[in-house]
């Protein structure tokens, strides 16, 4: 079976530190993945997502990259964390364009 | 992308009592699903209509479709505490692979 694994799940960081975040799909291949955020109370936007390795589209410009080094391996990543960077991350994966996504554990990031 | 738009943004109810939430959208959709987020934890995919059905269920789940409309709505039937979450409707236009999230109705069943 699919899983997906998201880590870590709980990160504080300082202003101006860089962000990894690591993102990685068991049990399939050349899945689509995504990166969401959501800001406390609202719903989810939608910042990267990846067709295949080496190809990343991003949904908003903003101080944050994304890297697929692996098939089935997602990397959000920032050289120098905002205030407003802060926020809840989601992974999330789906096999076939227009079907439903599984969604990893999310973590939740303040950046202090 | 676009982005269905749920109805109402809160609701609270008692146990044992039905629980309905509507969604409308604006633009043609190949699928509209439904998602579940429980307070602080990832999405988990409740149910997915195609724009060529018009009512699905799974366990005490309804959901209509109504293309003319372009609206949908999620009935949870016999409401449980466990139901208590923010529940997400997402509409898939066609030649697209991003879901569009809105900001959700959050549901509280009340013991």
């Amino acid at each position: 079976s699919q899983t997906i694994h998201q880590w870590p799940a709980t990160l504080v960081q300082p202003v101006g530190s860089p962000l990894s975040l690591e993102c990685t799909v068991e049990g399939t291949s050349n899945p689509n993945l995504y990166w969401y955020r959501q800001a406390a109370g609202r719903g989810l936007q939608l910042l990267f997502y990846s067709v295949g390795i080496g190809q990343i589209s991003s949904e908003v410009p903003q101080n944050l990259s994304a890297s697929r080094p692996q098939d089935r391996q997602f990397i959000l990543s920032s050289k120098k964390l905002l205030l407003s960077d802060s926020g809840f991350y989601l992974c999330a994966w789906n096999r076939y364009q227009n079907y439903g996504y599984t969604f990893g554990s999310g973590t939740r990031l303040t950046v202090v | 992308s676009q982005q269905g738009e749920e109805d109402p943004q809160a609701l609270s109810i008692q146990e044992g009592e039905n629980a309905t939430m509507n969604c409308s959208y604006k633009t043609s959709i190949n699928n509209l699903q439904w998602y579940r987020q429980n307070s602080g934890r990832g999405l988990v995919h409740l149910i997915l209509i195609r724009s060529n059905e018009r009512e699905k269920h799974s366990g005490r789940l309804r959901v209509t479709l109504d293309t003319s409309k372009k609206s949908s709505s999620l009935l949870i039937t016999a409401s449980r505490a466990a139901d208590t979450a923010s529940y997400f409707c997402v509409i898939f236009a066609f030649n697209d692979y991003k879901l569009s999230f809105g900001a959700g109705t959050t549901v509280t069943v009340r013991a």
